[in-house]
């Protein structure tokens, strides 16, 4: 089955970039990357996603690397509350079936 | 707006029961789609439905169904309850779906199966 895969946890000073990163090296070229955050006792929070070349917003900005195996969620300067778990998504399509596979997340802990 | 809203917010049931969730979408929005979340497999996709229809499944078996109303409104079921079915169970609306576009999350419905 599709893995997708980051780390269990980061560290980062608040007011720092924070960059996470998520291996999914079995994407087919059609995969959609997604990145979502979740709060305590929250459901996911949408943060930014792409196909294939870099993509910003107002929260963060995603790099998908070249060969497309790989993908990196940048956040420019971290705050408090974007203390979370980060999750890496794949939309993965088969056979006119859409599928999301969810990466086992990454905890984010912000140091004051 | 409201966000998505998901009732019950808390269930307790015993193995082999049936149970149902229910889901409202934000206002407008036409897609739902259901997730089941535990400690140990995380986050997985159960199902999406889009005009009252199944657009897209994911791998879980047949006891886990649902529905979705003329009004957008969501329900899913689990039949012959076990153990292992006690999770979180979220919900998320979105306007079209395609694409899987921004996904609007409910706070979930946490399930206990004793």
């Amino acid at each position: 089955d599709a893995k997708t895969t980051q780390p269990n946890s980061m560290e980062s000073n608040e007011e720092e970039p924070v960059h996470l990163p998520c291996n999914h090296s079995t994407i087919s070229g059609t995969d959609y990357i997604h990145w979502y955050r979740q709060l305590p006792s929250q459901g996911p929070e949408y943060v930014i996603h792409g196909l294939t070349s870099n993509v910003n917003n107002r929260m963060a900005s995603l790099a998908i690397a070249e060969d497309r195996k790989s993908s990196t969620l940048i956040l420019h300067r971290a705050t408090l509350r974007d203390a979370a778990v980060y999750y890496c998504i794949r939309i993965i399509s088969n056979f006119g079936n859409e599928k999301l596979t969810f990466g086992t997340g990454t905890r984010l802990t912000i140091i004051p | 707006k409201a966000g998505v809203t998901q009732t019950p917010r808390y269930l307790i049931k015993t193995r082999g029961q049936q149970v149902t969730l229910s889901c409202s979408p934000i206002s407008g929005h036409r897609s739902v789609s259901w997730y089941q979340q535990t400690p140990g497999q995380g986050l997985q996709f159960l199902f999406e439905y889009f005009s009252e229809t199944q657009r897209n499944k994911g791998n879980f078996p047949g006891r886990f169904s649902g529905r979705q109303f003329s009004n957008s409104r969501s329900e899913m079921n689990v039949s012959t309850l076990e153990l292992g079915d006690s999770a979180l169970y979220l919900c998320a609306s979105s306007l079209e779906g395609q694409g899987w576009e921004k996904l609007f999350f409910g706070s979930g419905t946490q399930l206990s199966v004793l």
